[in-house]
């Protein structure tokens, strides 16, 4: 299947500050990519979907402003966690549409660790 | 209507064993039907997926199978092994038109057991 990667695996950063993950299509363009979100134990939830050069659009109750989301081109997207909080800590996964053959596919990453102290 | 209720929470097999995860929906705009296993730490891999235009889909040692009309799918994993332990989740999406996100259970923690 298709390769999703992220960079990066793990990130340990100060409450206030901004972390920036990257999401990439390594082997297909993915005009459509999603950001979700896990806390432990639990399903994955969709912060936002993201298409190639327009605007994210975000689920309800995601603070559009707190998690910038850039999709500049067809193999990468970008989630920004602006001023981040102890309460951000959570495992983010990107996920990209590969659109090629008949039927369209979801891949996921391998996820991002965040941990804000 | 966009719930994708799914079960058991957890399940526990013996080697060997079929472990049968059941997911239902509601919403019967969803035409597409992924199952993904997710390892501790790990993003979920997609690992088989059915459309409602048929029953029962098989690739290698997993099996889904799809009833429309009780608007249901479960997932068979025939001669379990340990390394089948992980997280399961079915997910639901509808036609592209609109509604293409997809919608994910809330999971089942399988473990088997050698």
């Amino acid at each position: 299947g298709a390769v999703v990667s992220q960079h990066p695996s793990w990130v340990i950063c100060k409450s206030g500050t901004s972390v920036k993950i990257e999401c990439r299509s390594l082997d297909f363009q993915a005009t459509t990519m999603f950001w979700y979100r896990q806390f432990p134990k639990q399903s994955l939830m969709l912060m936002a979907t993201s298409n190639e050069g327009s605007k994210a659009t975000y689920e309800q109750g995601v603070e559009k402003d707190k998690f910038l989301i850039n999709h500049a081109s067809l193999t990468l997207s970008t989630l920004t966690v602006t001023s981040a909080h102890p309460e951000d800590s959570s495992f983010y996964i990107c996920s990209a549409r590969d659109w090629g053959g008949v039927v369209e596919t979801q891949y996921f990453g391998p996820g991002t660790r965040l941990l804000v102290l | 209507q966009q719930q994708v209720k799914q079960s058991p929470q957890s399940l526990i097999v013996q080697k060997g064993g079929i472990p049968i995860i059941n997911c239902a929906y509601e919403n019967t705009a969803f035409d597409y039907f992924p199952w993904y296993q997710q390892f501790p730490g790990k993003g979920p891999a997609l690992l088989i997926a059915i459309r409602p235009d048929v029953s029962e889909k098989k690739e290698g040692r997993f099996t889904i199978s799809f009833n429309k009309s009780a608007k249901q799918f479960s997932l068979h994993i025939m001669d379990s092994q340990p390394g089948d332990s992980a997280t399961y989740f079915c997910a639901a999406r509808g036609p592209n038109f609109g509604n293409e996100k997809l919608t994910f259970g809330t999971g089942t923690r399988l473990t088997i057991i050698p």
